[in-house]
């Protein structure tokens, strides 16, 4: 089965310290990978997904293939950053996936001022 | 936010009594997904649909029914609700097949089972 891995379930920084949320997969080929964020008691939301290579508030994530990761970074914390993500990847390798994610166990992010 | 509503956002039942949550989607996307969303666990699919009365199990499906009679409406149902279904829960939509994997999520229904 397809896996989602996220090694830290807590990660503390202090304002203006670079943060790295780390997620490896288990994908054969090239799978589609999203992070998601969902702040305190809100729906998630989309952060980024690795198709799009673009950065959003501040973060940025690269694909690496070779370490089956796509980390999730930003050079420099802020407190509005608090919240939970969350790495997710295509269900199936291949053949009928009906569009399922397959989510990481999340990393709850505390920026302390 | 794409259009999607679930209701009630909030409940508390009794252990054995049945309960529904709905998911309402005004996008007419054709798949459909329910999640409980527990720590330590993180997201994990409890049913989804990929079309009108098509659905299928995800990875905890005991004790959960649903049903799809129309694109817009998603019902998961707890047939006799036990302590262990006290969770957050989730609805999603996907532009899949014709779109990405990219899914998009409702408001959440926190449901507590005394």
């Amino acid at each position: 089965a397809q896996r989602v891995t996220q090694p830290e379930k807590l990660l503390s920084v202090f304002k203006g310290a670079p943060v790295e949320l780390k997620c490896n997969y288990s994908y054969s080929g090239s799978p589609e990978l999203f992070w998601y964020v969902q702040y305190s008691r809100q729906r998630l939301q989309l952060l980024l997904r690795h198709i799009s290579r673009e950065s959003i508030k501040g973060f940025t994530a690269d694909l690496n293939k070779g370490e089956t990761s796509f980390h999730l970074k930003k050079p420099f914390a802020q407190e509005e950053d608090s919240a939970m993500y969350y790495c997710a990847g295509q269900g199936n390798a291949g053949g009928t996936s009906y569009g399922k994610l397959t989510f990481g166990q999340g990393t709850i992010l505390t920026v302390h001022p | 936010d794409a259009g999607i509503t679930q209701s009630p956002r909030h409940k508390v039942t009794e252990t054995g009594t049945p309960v529904t949550l709905r998911c309402h989607q005004t996008e007419n996307h054709r798949y459909m997904y329910w999640y409980r969303q527990d720590p330590g666990h993180g997201l994990r699919l409890i049913h989804y649909s990929y079309g009108v009365k098509d659905t299928d199990k995800g990875e905890v499906s005991d004790g959960y029914s649903v049903s799809r009679s129309k694109t817009e409406d998603f019902l998961l149902t707890l047939e006799s609700a036990t302590s262990s279904q006290t969770s957050v829960y989730f609805c999603a939509i996907s532009e899949f097949p014709s779109g990405s994997y990219e899914q998009y999520f409702g408001p959440g229904t926190r449901l507590t089972v005394t």
